[in-house]
């Protein structure tokens, strides 16, 4: 059966820090990997989407930045924290209409 | 006009109510119409997912499609405090990866 796994589960970083967040899938091959960003009354925000190897797509401007070194990895990574970029972010993956989520990072940047 | 609106609530029934949750989205050309159920702290899973205009049925949950009204609604029958979580909607095109979701409504079943 097909897994994800998201580490770490909370992270609190100082503003201007780098960030890396990790994101593997297990038992599918050549899925579409998905980074989503939670805020509080903002509801679910795409950032960024892959459909294989290096190939990204970004959906909003920002302080973020996306990768995908192998075919059922993402990391997320940012060079300098702002306080806005705080917030839940959830990786995902598809190979059908519906995502299949993550348990999802709570970073706090402070 | 945002692509779907979904009321926040929050919404507490009691134990055994028939509740009703509802989008509406605004582009036509959404093809697939799914409802994803988020426990605090969680990421979303995937409760049911729709292709056309109808209704699907799955235990206790029901999710309708009116493609003509561009209006879905989920309901859940003898509500359970176990159902207490953020319950979202997520459309998607037919070519496109990219899910659209609503804002979800936090639901609260009192036992």
């Amino acid at each position: 059966s097909q897994t994800i796994h998201q580490w770490p589960a909370t992270l609190v970083q100082p503003v201007g820090s780098p960030l890396s967040l990790e994101c593997t899938v297990e038992g599918t091959s050549n899925p579409n990997l998905y980074w989503y960003r939670q805020a509080a009354g903002r509801g679910l925000q795409l950032l960024f989407y892959s459909v294989g190897i290096g190939q990204i797509s970004s959906e909003v401007p920002q302080n973020l930045s996306a990768s995908r070194p192998q075919d059922r990895q993402f990391i997320l990574s940012s060079k300098k924290l702002l306080l806005s970029d705080s917030g839940f972010y959830l990786c995902a993956w598809s190979v059908g209409p519906g995502h299949t989520f993550g348990s999802g990072t709570r970073l706090t940047v402070v | 006009q945002k692509e779907v609106e979904q009321d926040p609530g929050p919404l507490s029934v009691p134990e055994g109510a028939i509740v009703s949750l509802n989008c509406t989205y605004s582009n036509s050309a959404f093809q697939y119409f799914m409802w994803y159920r988020q426990y605090s702290r969680k990421g979303p899973e995937l409760l049911m997912y729709t292709y056309s205009s109808g209704n699907k049925e799955d235990g206790r949950f029901t999710a309708q499609v009116d493609k003509s009204s561009k209006y879905i609604s989920l309901f859940i029958r003898d509500s359970q405090p176990s159902d207490s979580a953020t319950y979202l909607c997520a459309i998607r095109g037919g070519s496109n990866y990219k899910l659209t979701f609503g804002k979800g409504t936090l639901l609260t079943v009192n036992p």
